[in-house]
């Protein structure tokens, strides 16, 4: 199995520019997960999905960000326009589901906003 | 509401030394407890996890942790450190209901570990 794939691995972009990251969770998990990881605030929940389904965006910072999982295999989480702050790297998780909360992460989305 | 408190954000150990990474959780429920680990520039690998069988769990890398009720703790133990465990650990516990059949995760803040030769 290919794990998680995130795609860029690296971003670099200025300041107002709109931001893509990209995930692709492993094949039959049906849980999947968007983290922020910053040295000041650690690691931070911003979305999960079940069944393609957003179950809470309560950690999404602003309406600047969105999320979308239009099918089982993709997901993506746009920043529109981008600021400096968002400088971070992120990580999307899948996880199986029901009975099973591990977690398997991608090796993240290192973004730059200058 | 489950939560998790990982005590100390930076340890640092001798290589061949043993590694304690400390954790406390809440939970309202039986929990279900993880340990994962970064390695710079990598996405969290999990370590192991305990989901209420046997309280000592042995994971990969010769990592093991205990689960202790009475004091609210899964510590994380490795009898001797070698150099490629200098990483970040994240202790993590699932903020699963009673009687549900599925959580999320709740992680710790993270504790750097630094191995000196």
């Amino acid at each position: 199995d290919a794990g998680v794939i995130q795609s860029p691995r690296h971003e670099v972009t200025e300041m107002g520019q709109e931001v893509t990251l990209r995930c692709k969770p492993i094949s039959g998990h049906n849980s999947l997960f968007w983290y922020r990881q910053t040295m000041m605030r650690g690691l931070e929940l911003l979305i999960y999905f079940n069944n393609n389904v957003p179950i809470d965006d309560s950690g999404m910072p602003e309406d600047r960000f969105s999320a979308k999982m239009p099918n089982a295999s993709f997901s993506t989480l746009k920043i529109q326009p981008s600021e400096p702050r968002d400088s971070a790297v992120y990580f999307c998780a899948s996880s199986p589901g029901t009975g099973s909360e591990t977690q398997y992460f991608g090796p993240g989305t290192r973004l730059l906003v200058l | 509401a489950q939560s998790v408190t990982q005590l100390g954000s930076h340890v640092s150990v001798s290589e061949g030394a043993l590694v304690l990474l400390r954790c406390n959780y809440s939970s309202s429920v039986p929990p279900y407890l993880f340990w994962y680990v970064q390695y710079p520039n990598q996405g969290l690998q999990l370590l192991l996890k305990y989901t209420s069988a046997a309280t000592l769990v042995k994971g990969i890398n010769g990592f093991e942790a205990e689960f202790k009720k009475s004091e609210t703790s899964f510590h994380l133990t490795k009898p001797s450190a070698h150099m490629s465990d200098a990483a970040e650990y994240f202790c993590a516990v699932s903020d699963r209901v009673y009687g549900g059949s599925q959580g999320n995760l709740i992680f710790g803040k993270g504790t750097k570990l630094s191995v000196k030769p």
